[in-house]
Protein backbone atom coordinates (compact mmCIF):
# COMPACT_ATOMS: atom_id res chain seq x y z
CA UNK A 1 0.00 0.00 0.00
CA UNK A 2 1.67 3.20 -1.40
CA UNK A 3 -0.75 5.55 -0.15
CA UNK A 4 -0.31 8.48 -2.45
CA UNK A 5 2.55 8.72 -4.85
CA UNK A 6 3.87 11.97 -7.33
CA UNK A 7 6.38 11.80 -9.68
CA UNK A 8 8.33 14.11 -10.36
CA UNK A 9 10.06 14.50 -6.96
CA UNK A 10 12.06 17.32 -8.65
CA UNK A 11 11.74 18.88 -11.95
CA UNK A 12 13.46 22.02 -13.71
CA UNK A 13 11.52 23.58 -16.80
CA UNK A 14 12.37 26.82 -18.74
CA UNK A 15 9.84 29.67 -18.70
CA UNK A 16 7.07 28.85 -21.66
CA UNK A 17 7.72 24.64 -21.68
CA UNK A 18 5.07 22.21 -20.19
CA UNK A 19 4.85 19.25 -18.15
CA UNK A 20 2.49 17.10 -16.51
CA UNK A 21 3.01 16.28 -13.06
CA UNK A 22 1.51 12.35 -12.06
CA UNK A 23 -0.26 11.39 -8.81
CA UNK A 24 -1.49 8.35 -8.08
CA UNK A 25 -3.42 6.60 -4.89
CA UNK A 26 -3.95 3.21 -4.38
CA UNK A 27 -6.56 3.72 -1.19
CA UNK A 28 -9.58 3.89 -3.35
CA UNK A 29 -10.69 7.63 -2.56
CA UNK A 30 -13.11 9.56 -4.61
CA UNK A 31 -11.79 12.85 -3.82
CA UNK A 32 -7.97 14.03 -5.01
CA UNK A 33 -6.84 17.18 -4.97
CA UNK A 34 -3.31 19.35 -6.22
CA UNK A 35 -2.14 22.14 -3.97
CA UNK A 36 0.65 24.66 -4.09
CA UNK A 37 2.79 25.74 -1.55
CA UNK A 38 4.87 28.86 -1.33
CA UNK A 39 7.36 30.27 1.57
CA UNK A 40 4.65 32.05 3.94
CA UNK A 41 1.51 31.10 1.96
CA UNK A 42 0.53 27.80 3.34
CA UNK A 43 -1.08 24.86 0.91
CA UNK A 44 -3.50 26.86 -1.67
CA UNK A 45 -5.88 24.72 -3.30
CA UNK A 46 -4.99 24.88 -7.37
CA UNK A 47 -8.14 22.34 -8.31
CA UNK A 48 -9.93 19.53 -6.59
CA UNK A 49 -12.05 16.52 -7.91
CA UNK A 50 -14.57 15.31 -5.85
CA UNK A 51 -15.34 11.88 -8.02
CA UNK A 52 -13.92 10.17 -11.01
CA UNK A 53 -14.86 12.13 -13.84
CA UNK A 54 -15.57 15.73 -12.14
CA UNK A 55 -13.03 18.39 -11.52
CA UNK A 56 -13.53 22.17 -9.81
CA UNK A 57 -11.34 24.99 -9.09
CA UNK A 58 -9.39 25.83 -6.20
CA UNK A 59 -8.25 29.36 -5.15
CA UNK A 60 -5.70 29.14 -7.67
CA UNK A 61 -6.53 27.87 -10.97
CA UNK A 62 -4.86 30.21 -13.29
CA UNK A 63 -2.17 28.76 -15.50
CA UNK A 64 -2.73 24.78 -14.64
CA UNK A 65 -5.35 22.12 -16.34
CA UNK A 66 -5.91 19.05 -14.62
CA UNK A 67 -7.30 15.50 -15.86
CA UNK A 68 -8.77 12.45 -13.46
CA UNK A 69 -7.95 9.89 -15.83
CA UNK A 70 -9.72 7.24 -13.47
CA UNK A 71 -10.36 6.65 -9.91
CA UNK A 72 -6.73 6.30 -9.31
CA UNK A 73 -5.23 8.75 -11.39
CA UNK A 74 -4.98 12.77 -11.18
CA UNK A 75 -2.48 14.67 -13.64
CA UNK A 76 -1.52 18.44 -13.61
CA UNK A 77 -0.76 20.09 -16.52
CA UNK A 78 1.18 23.59 -16.74
CA UNK A 79 0.83 24.00 -20.52
CA UNK A 80 3.35 27.06 -20.62
CA UNK A 81 5.59 27.40 -17.26
CA UNK A 82 6.12 30.68 -15.80
CA UNK A 83 8.45 31.53 -12.98
CA UNK A 84 5.62 32.51 -10.83
CA UNK A 85 4.78 29.10 -11.21
CA UNK A 86 8.21 27.87 -8.91
CA UNK A 87 6.81 25.95 -6.15
CA UNK A 88 6.41 22.88 -4.47
CA UNK A 89 3.15 21.29 -5.30
CA UNK A 90 1.28 18.25 -3.00
CA UNK A 91 -1.16 15.69 -4.56
CA UNK A 92 -3.75 14.51 -2.07
CA UNK A 93 -6.55 11.73 -1.71
CA UNK A 94 -9.47 12.28 0.53
CA UNK A 95 -11.27 9.59 2.89
CA UNK A 96 -14.32 9.95 4.39
CA UNK A 97 -14.87 8.77 8.07
CA UNK A 98 -18.10 8.31 9.60
CA UNK A 99 -20.20 11.68 10.21
CA UNK A 100 -18.86 14.49 9.35
CA UNK A 101 -15.26 13.50 9.67
CA UNK A 102 -12.78 13.29 6.08
CA UNK A 103 -8.93 12.75 6.35
CA UNK A 104 -6.73 14.13 3.33
CA UNK A 105 -3.43 12.12 2.33
CA UNK A 106 -0.50 13.70 0.89
CA UNK A 107 1.99 12.88 -1.83
CA UNK A 108 5.71 13.54 -0.87
CA UNK A 109 5.66 16.87 -3.32
CA UNK A 110 7.38 17.64 -6.61
CA UNK A 111 10.18 20.56 -6.09
CA UNK A 112 9.44 22.85 -9.55
CA UNK A 113 11.45 25.52 -10.54
CA UNK A 114 10.73 27.43 -13.75
CA UNK A 115 13.96 29.27 -15.04
CA UNK B 1 -8.66 37.32 1.75
CA UNK B 2 -7.07 34.74 4.50
CA UNK B 3 -9.55 33.27 5.49
CA UNK B 4 -7.74 31.01 8.14
CA UNK B 5 -4.56 32.79 9.60
CA UNK B 6 -1.85 31.40 11.74
CA UNK B 7 -0.14 34.30 13.13
CA UNK B 8 2.34 32.67 15.26
CA UNK B 9 5.40 32.07 12.41
CA UNK B 10 7.01 30.32 14.80
CA UNK B 11 6.88 28.46 18.53
CA UNK B 12 9.82 27.47 20.57
CA UNK B 13 8.90 24.89 23.62
CA UNK B 14 11.37 22.65 26.20
CA UNK B 15 10.62 19.15 25.92
CA UNK B 16 7.91 17.92 28.20
CA UNK B 17 6.26 21.30 28.35
CA UNK B 18 3.03 21.82 26.59
CA UNK B 19 3.11 23.33 23.21
CA UNK B 20 -0.08 25.37 22.02
CA UNK B 21 -0.46 26.19 18.54
CA UNK B 22 -3.36 28.71 17.28
CA UNK B 23 -5.33 28.98 14.59
CA UNK B 24 -8.01 31.72 13.64
CA UNK B 25 -11.07 31.72 10.64
CA UNK B 26 -12.97 34.22 9.45
CA UNK B 27 -15.63 32.48 7.61
CA UNK B 28 -18.56 31.57 9.97
CA UNK B 29 -19.82 28.64 7.25
CA UNK B 30 -16.59 26.70 8.04
CA UNK B 31 -17.89 23.60 9.98
CA UNK B 32 -14.62 21.14 9.93
CA UNK B 33 -11.04 21.69 11.04
CA UNK B 34 -8.18 19.82 10.71
CA UNK B 35 -4.83 19.78 12.03
CA UNK B 36 -1.64 18.67 10.01
CA UNK B 37 1.84 18.03 10.92
CA UNK B 38 4.58 18.70 8.14
CA UNK B 39 8.06 17.82 8.23
CA UNK B 40 10.41 18.76 5.35
CA UNK B 41 10.64 17.34 2.08
CA UNK B 42 7.70 15.50 2.92
CA UNK B 43 4.09 15.77 2.41
CA UNK B 44 1.79 16.87 5.46
CA UNK B 45 0.27 14.05 7.62
CA UNK B 46 -3.22 14.23 9.20
CA UNK B 47 -2.84 14.80 12.98
CA UNK B 48 -6.82 15.28 14.28
CA UNK B 49 -10.01 17.30 13.67
CA UNK B 50 -12.20 18.75 14.84
CA UNK B 51 -16.26 18.89 13.43
CA UNK B 52 -18.35 22.28 15.12
CA UNK B 53 -20.49 19.96 16.59
CA UNK B 54 -17.85 19.65 19.28
CA UNK B 55 -15.81 21.83 21.36
CA UNK B 56 -12.75 19.37 22.62
CA UNK B 57 -11.25 16.38 20.36
CA UNK B 58 -8.42 14.44 21.92
CA UNK B 59 -6.02 12.09 20.56
CA UNK B 60 -3.08 10.85 22.85
CA UNK B 61 -1.18 13.81 23.45
CA UNK B 62 -2.99 15.72 21.07
CA UNK B 63 -6.01 17.60 22.11
CA UNK B 64 -7.80 20.13 19.80
CA UNK B 65 -10.27 23.18 21.01
CA UNK B 66 -12.73 25.21 19.33
CA UNK B 67 -14.41 28.33 19.88
CA UNK B 68 -16.84 28.87 17.93
CA UNK B 69 -18.14 32.40 18.61
CA UNK B 70 -14.34 33.64 19.25
CA UNK B 71 -13.78 31.97 15.19
CA UNK B 72 -10.77 30.40 17.21
CA UNK B 73 -9.16 26.83 17.27
CA UNK B 74 -5.83 25.50 19.08
CA UNK B 75 -3.58 22.52 19.53
CA UNK B 76 -2.53 21.13 22.44
CA UNK B 77 0.24 18.85 22.45
CA UNK B 78 1.09 17.50 26.06
CA UNK B 79 4.04 16.97 26.79
CA UNK B 80 6.08 18.42 23.87
CA UNK B 81 8.75 16.05 22.49
CA UNK B 82 11.65 16.53 20.28
CA UNK B 83 9.78 14.51 17.34
CA UNK B 84 7.20 16.87 17.59
CA UNK B 85 9.45 19.67 15.58
CA UNK B 86 7.67 20.39 12.49
CA UNK B 87 5.47 22.93 11.10
CA UNK B 88 1.78 22.75 11.73
CA UNK B 89 -0.87 23.74 9.43
CA UNK B 90 -4.57 24.43 10.40
CA UNK B 91 -7.25 23.66 7.64
CA UNK B 92 -10.84 24.28 7.70
CA UNK B 93 -13.42 23.54 5.23
CA UNK B 94 -17.71 23.89 5.01
CA UNK B 95 -19.26 21.00 4.42
CA UNK B 96 -17.61 20.57 0.65
CA UNK B 97 -14.73 18.78 -0.13
CA UNK B 98 -12.84 21.88 -0.42
CA UNK B 99 -10.09 22.71 2.45
CA UNK B 100 -8.44 26.05 3.50
CA UNK B 101 -4.97 26.14 4.92
CA UNK B 102 -3.56 28.82 7.01
CA UNK B 103 0.15 29.62 6.56
CA UNK B 104 1.58 27.41 8.89
CA UNK B 105 3.28 27.83 12.41
CA UNK B 106 6.68 26.16 12.81
CA UNK B 107 7.29 24.23 16.04
CA UNK B 108 10.29 23.54 17.52
CA UNK B 109 10.72 21.52 20.55
CA UNK B 110 14.23 22.22 22.69
CA UNK B 111 15.97 18.80 24.44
Amino acid sequence: NAGVTQTPKFQVLKTGQSMTLQCAQDMNHNSMYWYRQDPGMGLRLIYYSASEGTTDKGEVPNGYNVSRLNKREFSLRLESAAPSQTSVYFCASNRRLAGPYNEQFFGPGTRLTVL
Amino acid sequence: DQQVKQNSPSLSVQEGRISILNCDYTNSMFDYFLWYKKYPAEGPTFLISISSIKDKNEDGRFTVFLNKSAKHLSLHIVPSQPGDSAVYFCAASSGTYKYIFGTGTRLKVLA
